[in-house]
């Protein structure tokens, strides 16, 4: 069976600080994977998606940036964090062949003081 | 106007009661709508896909009216677990790209 793990599950962070959350897929090869930021009061919001190893789409301009250095590794990165990062950053993964919906990791707490 | 949009709520529902609740989407061209569970401080969890003529599991039924652009759920015979926000989900297109609503907060009172 499939497992997605996702750390740290809390952090709380200077702003200005650098940030990286790590995202990891078991079980499945060549997953569709996700970044998904939950704001206080707010939905879901997409902020990266990939592919592909190397293979990186934006869905808004952000202070944040995405990569995916293999198959089933998710990475979530800034440079310099601000107020507005704070939020629940879930990481997902999907089938290629769109046979399975999201599933999700169990998400990151962030907060940027 | 919003992707998807739902009333937050509270719904403050006496046990064993039914509770309903919609959601409108604003992309005609949508394929594929779900509803998702999120309890309180956890991760979405898939609670049922919508299909064009409707579908039950168990206690939860969901509907889909392409002419009017909402989805709507409802919930049979509440228990206390049921105690949670149902998040909306609508397909965007390619690579499961899944735009989300806010959620209908459900409150089951003993």
């Amino acid at each position: 069976s499939q497992t997605i793990h996702q750390w740290p599950a809390t952090l709380v962070q200077p702003v200005g600080s650098p940030l990286s959350l790590e995202c990891t897929v078991e079980g499945t090869s060549n997953p569709n994977l996700y970044w998904y930021r939950q704001a206080a009061g707010r939905g879901l919001q997409l902020l990266f998606y990939s592919v592909g190893i190397g293979q990186i789409s934006s869905e808004v301009p952000q202070n944040l940036s995405a990569s995916r250095p293999q198959d089933r590794q998710f990475i979530l990165s800034s440079k310099k964090l601000l107020l507005s990062d704070s939020g629940f950053y879930l990481c997902a993964w999907s089938s290629t062949s769109g046979g399975r919906l999201l599933d999700f990791g169990p998400g990151t707490r962030l907060l940027v003081l | 106007r919003k992707e998807v949009e739902q009333d937050p709520g509270p719904f403050n529902v006496p046990e064993g009661a039914t509770v309903a609740f919609n959601c409108t989407y604003s992309n005609s061209a949508s394929q594929s709508f779900f509803w998702y569970r999120q309890d309180c401080r956890k991760e979405p969890k898939l609670l049922m896909s919508v299909y064009s003529s409707g579908n039950e599991d168990g206690r939860f039924t969901a509907q889909l009216n392409r002419a009017s652009q909402y989805i709507s759920l409802l919930i049979r015979d509440s228990k206390l677990s049921d105690s949670a926000t149902y998040l909306c989900v609508v397909n965007r297109g390619g690579n499961n790209r899944l735009a989300f609503g806010k959620g209908n907060q459900v409150v089951v009172i003993p």
